[in-house]
Protein backbone atom coordinates (compact mmCIF):
# COMPACT_ATOMS: atom_id res chain seq x y z
CA UNK A 1 0.00 0.00 0.00
CA UNK A 2 1.77 2.98 -1.15
CA UNK A 3 1.18 5.70 1.62
CA UNK A 4 2.80 8.51 -0.67
CA UNK A 5 2.36 8.92 -3.97
CA UNK A 6 3.47 11.19 -6.97
CA UNK A 7 1.10 10.17 -9.84
CA UNK A 8 2.61 12.35 -12.59
CA UNK A 9 6.14 10.25 -13.32
CA UNK A 10 7.20 13.09 -15.07
CA UNK A 11 6.66 16.31 -16.18
CA UNK A 12 7.63 19.25 -18.97
CA UNK A 13 8.33 23.01 -18.13
CA UNK A 14 9.53 25.61 -19.94
CA UNK A 15 12.61 27.73 -18.79
CA UNK A 16 11.33 30.60 -16.69
CA UNK A 17 7.87 29.15 -15.91
CA UNK A 18 6.47 27.64 -12.86
CA UNK A 19 6.83 23.90 -11.75
CA UNK A 20 4.53 22.43 -9.73
CA UNK A 21 4.84 18.94 -8.39
CA UNK A 22 2.16 17.03 -6.94
CA UNK A 23 2.28 14.56 -4.03
CA UNK A 24 -0.77 12.97 -2.46
CA UNK A 25 -0.47 10.55 1.05
CA UNK A 26 -2.93 8.68 3.00
CA UNK A 27 -1.64 8.43 6.52
CA UNK A 28 -3.38 11.55 8.27
CA UNK A 29 -0.94 10.91 10.51
CA UNK A 30 2.05 12.61 8.97
CA UNK A 31 2.92 15.62 10.43
CA UNK A 32 6.16 16.63 8.56
CA UNK A 33 6.53 16.31 5.00
CA UNK A 34 10.03 16.64 3.03
CA UNK A 35 11.27 16.94 -0.77
CA UNK A 36 14.42 15.90 -2.33
CA UNK A 37 15.74 16.54 -5.53
CA UNK A 38 18.23 13.78 -7.21
CA UNK A 39 20.39 13.91 -10.17
CA UNK A 40 21.53 10.72 -11.98
CA UNK A 41 24.30 8.81 -10.70
CA UNK A 42 24.12 11.33 -7.05
CA UNK A 43 22.30 10.76 -4.22
CA UNK A 44 19.33 12.83 -2.84
CA UNK A 45 19.56 15.94 -1.81
CA UNK A 46 17.38 17.56 0.70
CA UNK A 47 15.20 20.38 -1.00
CA UNK A 48 12.74 21.78 1.46
CA UNK A 49 10.39 20.32 4.40
CA UNK A 50 6.98 21.62 6.23
CA UNK A 51 5.60 20.94 9.02
CA UNK A 52 2.21 20.05 9.89
CA UNK A 53 1.46 22.92 11.65
CA UNK A 54 2.15 25.15 8.66
CA UNK A 55 0.53 25.33 5.18
CA UNK A 56 3.65 26.58 2.80
CA UNK A 57 6.94 27.18 3.29
CA UNK A 58 9.20 29.15 1.04
CA UNK A 59 13.17 29.26 0.75
CA UNK A 60 14.29 30.60 -2.27
CA UNK A 61 12.52 29.77 -5.60
CA UNK A 62 10.89 26.93 -3.80
CA UNK A 63 7.96 27.07 -2.09
CA UNK A 64 6.11 23.71 -0.67
CA UNK A 65 2.29 23.80 0.14
CA UNK A 66 0.65 21.96 2.25
CA UNK A 67 -3.19 21.24 2.22
CA UNK A 68 -3.97 18.43 5.27
CA UNK A 69 -7.74 18.19 4.69
CA UNK A 70 -6.93 16.97 1.09
CA UNK A 71 -3.92 14.77 2.23
CA UNK A 72 -2.09 16.71 -0.59
CA UNK A 73 1.42 19.12 -0.63
CA UNK A 74 3.01 20.58 -3.99
CA UNK A 75 6.30 22.25 -4.77
CA UNK A 76 6.53 25.10 -6.86
CA UNK A 77 9.70 26.14 -8.69
CA UNK A 78 9.66 29.59 -9.59
CA UNK A 79 11.69 30.59 -11.97
CA UNK A 80 12.63 27.25 -13.44
CA UNK A 81 15.73 26.94 -14.57
CA UNK A 82 17.57 24.37 -16.78
CA UNK A 83 19.48 23.00 -13.40
CA UNK A 84 16.07 22.37 -11.88
CA UNK A 85 15.78 19.50 -14.43
CA UNK A 86 16.42 15.84 -12.15
CA UNK A 87 13.81 13.97 -10.28
CA UNK A 88 11.91 15.06 -7.39
CA UNK A 89 10.77 12.84 -4.39
CA UNK A 90 8.08 13.84 -1.80
CA UNK A 91 8.78 12.12 1.53
CA UNK A 92 6.37 12.07 4.33
CA UNK A 93 6.57 10.99 8.26
CA UNK A 94 4.86 10.53 11.88
CA UNK A 95 7.13 12.05 14.16
CA UNK A 96 5.50 10.76 16.98
CA UNK A 97 5.52 7.32 15.96
CA UNK A 98 8.55 6.61 14.28
CA UNK A 99 11.86 8.11 12.73
CA UNK A 100 11.11 6.31 9.28
CA UNK A 101 10.48 8.48 6.00
CA UNK A 102 8.06 7.10 3.38
CA UNK A 103 8.88 8.07 -0.33
CA UNK A 104 7.12 8.65 -3.01
CA UNK A 105 7.78 7.23 -6.44
CA UNK A 106 9.68 10.14 -7.96
CA UNK A 107 8.95 12.78 -10.46
CA UNK A 108 10.65 13.52 -13.44
CA UNK A 109 11.21 16.94 -14.49
CA UNK A 110 12.32 18.66 -17.56
CA UNK A 111 13.11 21.98 -18.25
CA UNK A 112 12.96 22.58 -21.55
CA UNK A 113 14.71 25.47 -23.15
CA UNK B 1 30.00 16.06 -2.29
CA UNK B 2 27.45 15.50 0.46
CA UNK B 3 30.54 14.10 2.14
CA UNK B 4 28.96 10.81 2.65
CA UNK B 5 31.27 7.65 0.71
CA UNK B 6 29.87 4.48 -0.31
CA UNK B 7 31.23 1.32 -1.81
CA UNK B 8 31.42 0.50 -3.73
CA UNK B 9 30.27 1.94 -6.58
CA UNK B 10 29.27 -1.24 -8.82
CA UNK B 11 28.43 -4.61 -7.89
CA UNK B 12 27.54 -7.60 -10.13
CA UNK B 13 27.03 -10.82 -7.93
CA UNK B 14 25.35 -14.28 -8.97
CA UNK B 15 22.40 -15.64 -7.22
CA UNK B 16 22.75 -16.88 -3.60
CA UNK B 17 26.10 -14.76 -2.91
CA UNK B 18 26.63 -12.68 -0.08
CA UNK B 19 27.67 -8.91 -0.41
CA UNK B 20 28.79 -6.20 2.04
CA UNK B 21 28.43 -2.63 1.24
CA UNK B 22 30.35 -0.03 3.21
CA UNK B 23 28.96 3.71 4.34
CA UNK B 24 30.69 6.25 5.95
CA UNK B 25 29.02 9.40 7.25
CA UNK B 26 30.01 12.63 7.29
CA UNK B 27 32.43 13.83 9.49
CA UNK B 28 30.15 14.57 13.21
CA UNK B 29 27.22 12.84 11.94
CA UNK B 30 25.96 10.05 14.10
CA UNK B 31 23.24 8.50 12.44
CA UNK B 32 23.04 6.42 9.17
CA UNK B 33 20.04 5.00 7.55
CA UNK B 34 20.05 2.68 4.58
CA UNK B 35 17.85 3.04 1.90
CA UNK B 36 16.68 0.15 -1.12
CA UNK B 37 15.77 1.80 -4.31
CA UNK B 38 14.37 -0.54 -6.96
CA UNK B 39 13.62 0.38 -10.54
CA UNK B 40 11.02 2.49 -10.66
CA UNK B 41 10.49 2.59 -6.97
CA UNK B 42 10.86 5.26 -4.62
CA UNK B 43 13.51 5.05 -1.53
CA UNK B 44 12.64 2.32 0.58
CA UNK B 45 13.43 2.85 4.66
CA UNK B 46 15.81 -0.27 5.41
CA UNK B 47 17.30 0.58 8.49
CA UNK B 48 18.43 3.71 10.78
CA UNK B 49 21.47 3.25 13.32
CA UNK B 50 22.76 6.35 16.02
CA UNK B 51 26.11 6.08 17.53
CA UNK B 52 26.27 2.45 16.99
CA UNK B 53 23.18 1.21 18.18
CA UNK B 54 19.83 -0.34 15.82
CA UNK B 55 17.43 3.12 16.29
CA UNK B 56 14.78 2.23 13.78
CA UNK B 57 13.66 -0.86 11.35
CA UNK B 58 11.85 -0.43 8.17
CA UNK B 59 11.34 -3.35 5.82
CA UNK B 60 14.62 -5.17 5.52
CA UNK B 61 14.63 -8.58 4.65
CA UNK B 62 15.87 -11.12 7.18
CA UNK B 63 18.19 -12.13 4.59
CA UNK B 64 19.82 -8.39 5.07
CA UNK B 65 21.77 -6.70 8.07
CA UNK B 66 23.69 -4.06 8.74
CA UNK B 67 25.83 -2.63 11.67
CA UNK B 68 27.38 0.08 12.83
CA UNK B 69 30.97 0.39 13.76
CA UNK B 70 33.04 2.29 16.90
CA UNK B 71 34.42 4.96 13.71
CA UNK B 72 30.58 5.07 13.05
CA UNK B 73 31.24 3.34 9.64
CA UNK B 74 28.20 1.11 8.76
CA UNK B 75 27.99 -1.81 6.42
CA UNK B 76 25.35 -3.40 5.16
CA UNK B 77 25.18 -6.75 4.57
CA UNK B 78 23.00 -8.94 1.89
CA UNK B 79 23.12 -12.66 1.86
CA UNK B 80 21.50 -15.62 -0.26
CA UNK B 81 21.00 -12.79 -2.76
CA UNK B 82 18.14 -12.94 -5.12
CA UNK B 83 17.03 -11.43 -8.41
CA UNK B 84 14.66 -9.42 -6.90
CA UNK B 85 17.64 -7.62 -4.64
CA UNK B 86 19.41 -5.33 -7.90
CA UNK B 87 18.79 -2.05 -6.73
CA UNK B 88 20.74 1.42 -5.66
CA UNK B 89 21.52 1.25 -2.14
CA UNK B 90 21.73 4.14 -0.58
CA UNK B 91 23.15 5.31 2.41
CA UNK B 92 22.81 8.91 4.12
CA UNK B 93 24.21 10.45 7.45
CA UNK B 94 22.69 13.20 9.66
CA UNK B 95 23.79 14.33 12.56
CA UNK B 96 21.03 13.66 15.53
CA UNK B 97 18.83 11.00 16.03
CA UNK B 98 15.67 11.63 14.54
CA UNK B 99 14.42 12.62 10.89
CA UNK B 100 14.12 16.59 11.55
CA UNK B 101 17.92 16.56 11.31
CA UNK B 102 18.88 16.76 7.60
CA UNK B 103 20.25 13.25 5.89
CA UNK B 104 22.79 13.64 3.74
CA UNK B 105 22.84 10.87 1.21
CA UNK B 106 25.72 9.32 -0.84
CA UNK B 107 25.71 8.28 -4.26
CA UNK B 108 24.33 5.12 -4.06
CA UNK B 109 26.01 1.39 -4.82
CA UNK B 110 24.48 -0.42 -7.56
CA UNK B 111 23.63 -3.76 -6.88
CA UNK B 112 23.50 -6.41 -10.01
CA UNK B 113 22.13 -9.83 -9.39
CA UNK B 114 22.88 -12.30 -12.43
Amino acid sequence: DQQVKQNSPSLSVQEGRISILNCDYTNSMFDYFLWYKKYPAEGPTFLISISSIKDKNEDGRFTVFLNKSAKHLSLHIVPSQPGDSAVYFCAASDLDRDDKIIFGKGTRLHILP
Amino acid sequence: DSGVTQTPKHLITATGQRVTLRCSPRSGDLSVYWYQQSLDQGLQFLIQYYNGEERAKGNILERFSAQQFPDLHSELNLSSLELGDSALYFCASSVGADISYEQYFGPGTRLTVT
